[in-house]
């Protein structure tokens, strides 16, 4: 079955720790992104990659750094720098065609002790 | 930031019932509308998506209109279920340009169906 897969599903760090988070897709889709909800907000995106080894900011990169080594793979690293990092991770892919809906992965919850 | 204005934030229907909810987005530099459905421990999944100014789309029981000139879309659902009770998320996308595939979400409207 094609589709997103994250991992994993919960994670648990101390402060000051970076902490990298997994994505990967089977849809040949070009464009990843990755989204933070917090409660009592929307998705937020953090950062997206259109192509492999190219990738842009979203609304808040602040503390936090991608790659995109591979098509199929859009690692998100949560650094120190990073003040709030506790929140849940969304991965999303899409086509660069069309109107690009996005297929979305099952989640990440991150809590920093 | 796009500002997106969803309404109600939550609402409470009893079976059988049919409700709406409101999604409100910038009407300038209009693109296309998303709407999603994210149920409890699931994954987002992709409703509709709409771009023409009057645009009407049905999926069952649900449907969605859009107005692009002022900027807002309806969601209709007819006779709910409890399988319906969800978050439904509207995003809307400007006219492709520099972040052209960003989507820009609402908060949500966070439907309970009663049975």
């Amino acid at each position: 079955d094609g589709g997103i897969t994250q991992s994993p599903k919960y994670l648990f760090r101390k402060e000051g720790q970076n902490v990298t988070l997994s994505c990967e897709q089977n849809l040949n889709h070009d464009a990843m992104y990755w989204y933070r909800q917090d409660p009592g907000q929307g998705l937020r995106l953090i950062y997206y990659s259109q192509i492999v080894n190219d990738f842009q900011k979203g609304d808040i990169a602040e503390g936090y750094s991608v790659s995109r080594e591979k098509k199929e793979s859009f690692p998100l690293t949560v650094t120190s720098a990073q003040k709030n990092p506790t929140a849940f991770y969304l991965c999303a892919s899409s086509t660069q065609t069309g109107y690009n809906e996005q297929f979305f992965g099952p989640g990440t919850r991150l809590t920093v002790l | 930031i796009l500002n997106v204005e969803q309404s109600p934030q939550s609402l409470h229907v009893q079976e059988g019932d049919s409700t709406n909810f409101t999604c409100s987005f910038p009407s300038s530099n209009f693109y296309a509308l998303h709407w999603y459905r994210w149920e409890t421990a699931k994954s987002p999944e992709a409703l509709f998506v709409m771009t023409l100014n009057g645009d009407e789309k049905k999926k069952g029981r649900i449907s969605a209109t859009l107005n692009t000139k002022e900027g807002y879309s309806y969601l209709y659902i007819k006779g709910s279920q409890p399988e319906d009770s969800a978050t439904y998320l509207c995003a809307p996308r400007q006219v492709a340009g520099a972040g052209s595939y960003q989507l820009t979400f609402g908060k949500g409207t966070k439907l309970s169906v009663i049975p």
